[in-house]
């Protein structure tokens, strides 16, 4: 299966910085997702960019998507101690018999410090 | 207000028990999975189901069992088999099972083993 890796693995700012985390993937897709988890709690839909897309925005973010590089990026600007969570991406594709399935990455652990 | 609830929120299993989670939505989703989260990992696909009395086994499902009876409900049967059953499992749903879904997930279920 296909696997997003996002990296860094973890990642501490100061309110109001900027964040990046990056996502590789293996092979083509037909989206790619970003979720954010709270600590023990369920994941939240961000943002789905589609193949076809190059860069969306949604609020503070911005993800871009490079299928050159089987690669996407989030960035979360003018960061809020409320962002501090684990983000992961998770990548959309054909897995035969007419569905579709998602694949997660390990996701980065992001702390923003007030 | 619509959304999934997953019960217990913890669980814990004996040793060759069988034990069953259960998994609710109210947002009239044809779609269901059950997700499994070991610390520090990404998600992990058992199960899903894409239409009512119907389901596909995902990458993990050896010593799982799952049942779709009704539309609004998908319950995980973690049985004796699954020997390393400590985790944090999630339910989600998404509209259909298609290309460019996002899914909504519970709050999760937190299984340990005494």
């Amino acid at each position: 299966s296909q696997q997003g890796e996002e990296d860094p693995q973890a990642l501490s700012i100061q309110e109001g910085e900027n964040a990046t985390m990056n996502c590789s993937y293996k092979t083509s897709i037909n989206n790619l997702q970003w979720y954010r988890q709270n600590s023990g709690r369920g994941l939240v839909h961000l943002i789905l960019i589609r193949s076809n897309e190059r860069e969306k925005h949604s609020g503070r973010l911005r993800v871009t998507l490079d299928t050159s590089k089987n690669s996407s990026s989030l960035l979360i600007t003018a960061s809020r101690a409320a962002d501090t969570a684990s983000d992961f991406c998770a990548t959309d594709a054909y897995s035969g018999a007419g569905s579709y399935q998602l694949t997660f990455g390990k996701g980065t652990k992001l702390s923003v410090i007030p | 207000d619509g959304g999934i609830t997953q019960s217990p929120k913890y669980l814990f299993r004996k040793e060759g028990q069988n034990v069953t989670l259960s998994c609710e939505q109210n947002l009239n989703h044809d779609a269901m999975y059950w997700y499994r989260q070991d610390p520090g990992q990404g998600l992990r696909l058992i199960y899903y189901s894409q239409i009512v009395n119907d389901f596909q086994k995902g990458d993990i499902a050896e010593g799982y069992s799952v049942s779709r009876e009704k539309k609004e409900s998908f319950p995980l049967t973690v049985t004796s088999a699954q020997k390393n059953p400590t985790a944090f499992y999630l339910c989600a749903s998404s509209i259909v099972s298609g290309v460019n879904e996002k899914l909504f997930f519970g709050s999760g279920t937190q299984l340990s083993v005494l």
